[in-house]
């Protein structure tokens, strides 16, 4: 079964701790993507990377950090230094990376993380 | 800033009427569109995706993009209730609208 995984389904996180939501995916894809989604808006890209031990900062990057250190995995830490961090958190993957690529992406389940 | 504009809705069409939902954008050089579905609390899920000039169809859905008016828009015919959910328009894959809500009323 080819998808993408992330994991926890909810976080609850207290201030001034960092957090790591875990993504996954089998889908051989080489790009990966992590967005923000607030109630009633948009996505809003984070991060994305298009290869291994290698990623750019999206629009709002701030108080976020990422890793690609296999093809499969992008976790995306949520650090203390991000002062509003509740939010859906939605990772996606594409075959290709490029912006105005073809290639859709395909979206994991989501982590709803909120903060106490 | 590259901007993706929608109408929050709800945009509210009884069953089987034509849906239109509209999707301006900012960034006159951009390349690709796409249009995902969304249901409350879910992941979205990709509906179509265009690139030229014209109209695409794809069962009861069609995509319209005109480049020169920087406008892109999704119809979906025959609608049905389970048609519900926020449609989001996507540009250059990375850009997003804020979505438009569709009611499908039985």
């Amino acid at each position: 079964d080819g998808g993408i995984t992330q994991s926890p389904k909810y976080l609850f996180r207290k201030e001034g701790q960092n957090v790591t939501l875990s993504c996954e995916q089998n889908l051989n894809h080489d790009a990966m993507y992590w967005y923000r989604q607030d109630p009633g808006q948009g996505l809003r890209l984070i991060y994305y990377s298009q290869i291994v031990n290698d990623f750019q900062k999206g629009d709002i990057a701030e108080g976020y950090s990422v890793s690609r250190e296999k093809k499969e995995s992008f976790p995306l830490t949520v650090t203390s230094a991000q002062k509003n961090p509740t939010a859906f958190y939605l990772c996606a993957s594409s075959i290709l990376g490029l912006a105005g690529g073809p290639d859709e992406q395909f979206f994991g389940p989501g982590t709803r993380l909120t903060v106490l | 800033q590259k901007e993706v504009e929608q109408n929050s809705g709800p945009l509210s069409v009884p069953e089987g009427a034509i849906a239109s939902l509209n999707c301006t954008y900012s960034d006159r050089g951009s390349q690709s569109f796409f249009w995902y579905r969304q249901y409350s609390g879910k992941s979205p899920e990709l509906i179509m995706f265009i690139y030229s000039n014209g109209d695409k169809e794809d069962g009861r859905f069609t995509a319209q993009l005109n480049k020169a008016s920087q406008y892109v828009s999704l119809l979906i015919r025959d609608s049905q209730p389970s048609d519900s959910a926020t449609y989001l328009c996507a540009v250059n894959k990375f850009y997003f609208g804020s979505g438009t809500k569709l009611n499908v009323k039985p």
